[in-house]
């Protein structure tokens, strides 16, 4: 009963470093996002995908890349970090939008850019 | 466009006090309402839900009633324990096509 799983929990990178957040959910989801919780901000949305082979942009794109090759994987690519890209990275997903359904969470990762 | 106001605290309560955690709305249409909790060092989780105006959802001693006429959806407790020391999350899901829209979070502190 795996849900969203991430990957890695903990990350530490130097500015301009680039790396890749891994999320995967095996509950048939069409919907997949990426939100940053900051403190004080609440969750703030990155990007989204409605399905395989689409995705598009939430409140704060700048310097994030995704893409959705299958159903099950959403990757979020941080292509050049800075230090304002520290935070709390959560993966979610949801069966459709716009239903009675819920917003399943991953347990998040911790990424700190020196 | 949609959005959700909830009041963001810091709460902080001795054991066994009534909680009452304020959220209101804006939404075309017919939203369903959702309330979610975050436990340090953890993700979001589902605390109770509700679908349609006047459905009260209900969960570990939760209640929060689906208010159209005054666009509310208050989270209620009876009686709060340490355990419930956590961050609150009013959330709406709007029109299909629609990203979930968050509220900004309550943290709420139970003392014992």
């Amino acid at each position: 009963n795996a849900g969203v799983t991430q990957t890695p929990k903990f990350q530490v990178l130097k500015t301009g470093q680039s790396m890749t957040l891994q999320c995967a959910q095996d509950m048939n989801h069409e919907y997949m996002s990426w939100y940053r919780q900051d403190p004080g901000m609440g969750l703030r949305l990155i990007h989204y995908s409605v399905g395989a082979g689409i995705t598009d942009q939430g409140e704060v794109p700048n310097g994030y890349n995704v893409s959705r090759s299958t159903t099950e994987d959403f990757p979020l690519r941080l292509l050049s970090a800075a230090p304002s890209q520290t935070s709390v990275y959560f993966c979610a997903s949801s069966l459709v939008t716009g239903s009675t359904g819920e917003l399943f969470f991953g347990e998040g990762s911790r990424l700190t850019v020196l | 466009g949609n959005s959700v106001t909830q009041m963001e605290g810091p709460v902080t309560l001795s054991e066994e006090a009534f909680l009452t955690i304020n959220c209101t709305y804006t939404a075309t249409g017919y939203p369903s309402l959702f309330w979610y909790v975050q436990y340090p060092g953890e993700g979001l989780q589902l605390l109770l839900k509700a679908t349609k105006a006047d459905d009260k959802g209900s969960n570990k001693g939760f209640e929060a009633t689906y208010r159209k006429e005054t666009t509310s959806f208050h989270l209620e407790k009876g009686s709060v324990q340490v355990s419930d020391s956590a961050v609150y999350f009013c959330a709406l899901s709007p029109l299909r096509g629609q990203n979930f829209v968050f509220g900004p979070g309550t943290r709420l502190s139970v003392l014992p």
